[in-house]
């Protein structure tokens, strides 16, 4: 049972915005703690696609943006595309009684 | 760049232990700058962090796992390794090794392809 909530799934027309949220609690986002974004295209590892809840790694187009704040964070899609069809990923860290790094629940981004 | 590349056995008998080897090419497991961590997947479902190591050997489990987990590093290979024993079903699925960049909190960048392990009797 993951401490970062996301829905399970998400879907927009090419060219539509959509976006993303990953939800935590006072022990993780909220405490502090970095979100990064993660896309994993169908049968792939997973790629990095924002670290420090908002910066893009190069080769990482800007339709993709990330926002943090209080005890949640959100992944925006601009402009979608055909190949933006993936599993998305939140991560940070949880410092309760069993800390660790943790990964958001994941969601599936269908292009209509 | 960076790659990073899994092996070991597929298919590990109920009870016995898991053994996985991480080799990494294109830049030195010997650096002050990362650590490398293991990342699994269960068939259809979400990530689950599982520890990582830094070169000097020190180490950071997954509570839930940390009974049974070992990871170790062979600098002089370039490749870190992990041990998980007393596998049961629930320790099926795809895992993968990763670089962890160090922030807070680290973020893992890149990935190995993944190696797909199945537990059964």
């Amino acid at each position: 049972q993951s401490v970062l909530t996301q829905p399970p799934s998400v879907s927009g027309a090419p060219g539509q915005r959509i976006t993303i949220s990953c939800t935590g609690s006072s022990s993780n986002i909220g405490a502090g703690y970095d979100v990064h974004w993660y896309q994993q295209l169908p049968g792939t590892a997973p790629k990095l696609l924002i670290f420090r809840n908002t910066n893009r790694p190069s080769g990482v187009p800007d339709r993709f943006s990330g926002s943090k704040s209080g005890t949640s964070a959100s992944l925006a899609i601009t402009g979608l595309q055909a190949e933006d069809e993936a599993d998305y990923y939140c991560q940070s860290y949880d410092s309760s009684l069993s800390s660790s790094y943790v990964f958001g629940t994941g969601t599936k981004v269908t292009v209509l | 760049q960076v790659q990073l590349q899994e092996s070991g056995p597929g298919l590990v008998k109920t009870s016995q232990t898991l053994s996985l080897t991480c080799t990494v090419s294109g830049g030195s497991i010997n650096s002050a700058d990362y650590y490398w961590s293991w990342i699994r997947q269960h068939p259809g479902k979400g990530l689950e962090w599982i520890g990582y190591i830094y070169y000097t050997g020190s180490t950071f489990y997954n509570p839930s796992l940390k009974s049974r987990l070992t990871i170790s590093v062979d600098t002089s290979k370039n490749q870190f390794s992990m041990k998980l024993t007393s596998v049961t079903a629930a320790d099926s699925a795809l895992y993968y090794c990763a670089r962890d960049q160090i922030s807070s909190p680290n973020w893992f960048d890149p990935w190995g392809q993944g190696a797909l392990v199945t537990v059964s009797s």
